[in-house]
């Protein structure tokens, strides 16, 4: 079947700007993750769904940046008045429960962001 | 100290060699022990997935977990070219939710 897909796969925009990225998860996956990937940086976790709602959202650094999840699929990461510094590859997961159950995540190719 | 400490590389090696990737950890909690590989501008994928400690095989690679030594490793036997990659070692403990991960190693295999 589909694996996960995310749109757009690159986005350029200026800094100031709000951006939209879009995740959709494997059919049937309740856990979906979103992590940021810098040069160098190793993976970067931002926040995770159990289906719509978000038990941990605590790597989101800054108050521009939110997500939501609806009917318990199709996700959003959301970064306001972006920055230079927004600049990275954004990576979406997907697994059948959450991690720490057994359940293998599954990553989709990411959005790579440029803010100019 | 970090949770996971994992070296950047690059890793160097010809074609057909044994390649031994490796992470150490400082949490003794964590239980479920995994290895993704990333190619340039994909995302990562599963490799291996393993429990506890022990040893688990798959075609040319092998995972190793070293609960006592906090020390995990994968092996990949007769490497080729197309292994070429990024590995992240990541674990978790029961009972989480989210991943720690290393910062991966790149290796390349030259033919």
């Amino acid at each position: 079947g589909a694996g996960v897909s995310q749109s757009p796969s690159n986005k350029v925009t200026e800094k100031g700007k709000d951006v939209e990225l879009r995740c959709d998860p494997i059919s049937g996956h309740t856990a979906l993750y979103w992590y940021r990937q810098s040069l160098g940086q190793g993976l970067e976790f931002l926040i995770y769904f159990q289906g719509n709602s978000a038990p941990d959202k605590s790597g989101l650094p800054s108050d521009r940046f939110s997500a939501e999840r609806t009917g318990g699929s199709v996700s959003t990461l959301t970064i306001q008045r972006t920055q230079q510094e927004d600049s990275a590859v954004y990576l979406c997961a997907s697994s059948l429960e959450r991690q720490g159950s057994g359940s293998p995540l599954h990553f989709g190719n990411g959005t790579r962001l440029t803010v100019t | 100290q970090k949770e996971v400490e994992q070296d950047p590389g690059p890793l160097s090696v010809p074609e057909g060699a044994i390649v031994s990737l490796n992470c150490t950890y400082s949490n003794s909690a964590f239980q479920y022990f995994m290895w993704y590989r990333q190619y340039s501008r994909k995302g990562p994928e599963l490799l291996m997935y393993t429990y506890s400690s022990g040893n688990k095989e798959d075609g040319r690679f092998t995972a190793q977990v070293d609960k006592s030594s906090k020390y995990i490793s994968l092996f990949i036997r007769d490497s080729q070219p197309s292994d070429s990659a990024t590995y992240l070692c990541a674990m978790i403990n029961s009972g989480y939710s989210t991943l720690t991960f290393g910062k991966g190693t790149m290796l390349l295999v030259s033919p």
